[in-house]
């Protein structure tokens, strides 16, 4: 089971990122996936969720209606497009499938991260 | 918003029994998540729906969940076990959103 990130760099404010997910080892269509961020030096931080069949969408308030997360199951690949970015967005970004078939579940297993810089 | 509290830091010495408390308000009713965070690496799932234990996750990691407390228990405290930790829940009260603990750092001693 191994989730890879991919897509990360320098981009300055206002501008937008797509970061990649490719999952490989597993049954991708079944699960959940998720973004968790972590800015340098800080805690863990859930950034948003796209449930097995892409039906269900969440986000966490800080990036509502800048981020949007999309999966394709054919290519057992996740999305994020990232909009209208902060410094505040500056983080290493995993991908981290839900643990459990059904539900929400915890987090496991985890990608390696890629780090998004947001400065000018 | 749903609040997950954890202590800062946690010491203790080898061969002992460290205890991390996460506290939230009825957290007792949700499935609480742990993670440990080594420098450098990826969080990796230590327990889930508060006291079960992901494949090839030493049986010295237990948990447990009652009121408004859950507890992350590593018994026989080794070195390699220094990292920080993390609970996690799932908020569902309004609109879904997963919530993590600000994290605590497990000091070895």
């Amino acid at each position: 089971v191994q989730l890879v990130e991919s897509g990360g760099g320098l981009v300055k404010p206002g501008g937008s990122l797509r970061l990649s997910c490719a999952a490989s080892g597993f049954t991708f269509s079944s699960y959940s996936i998720n973004w968790v961020r972590q800015a340098p030096g800080k805690g863990l931080e859930w950034v948003s969720c796209i449930s097995a069949t892409g039906n269900y969408i969440y986000y966490a308030d800080s990036v509502k209606g800048r981020f949007t997360i999309s999966r394709d199951n054919a290519k057992n690949s996740l999305d994020l497009l990232m909009n209208s970015l902060r410094p505040e967005d500056t983080a290493v970004y995993y991908c981290a499938r839900s643990h459990q078939v059904v539900g929400l579940g915890g987090f496991d297993p985890w990608g390696q991260g890629t780090l998004v810089t947001v400065s000018s | 918003s749903y609040v997950l509290t954890q202590p800062p830091s946690v010491s203790v010495a080898p061969g002992q029994t460290a205890t991390i408390t996460c506290g939230g308000n009825n957290i007792g009713g949700e499935g609480v998540h742990w993670y440990q965070q080594k420098p450098g690496q990826a969080p990796v799932m230590v327990v889930y729906d508060d006291g079960d234990r992901p494949s090839g996750i030493p049986e010295r990691f237990s948990g447990s969940s009652s009121g408004n407390t859950a507890t992350l228990t590593i018994s026989r405290v080794e070195a390699g076990d220094e990292a920080d930790y993390y609970c996690q829940v799932w908020d569902t009260s309004s609109d879904h959103a997963a919530v993590f603990g600000g994290g605590t750092k497990l000091t070895v001693l």
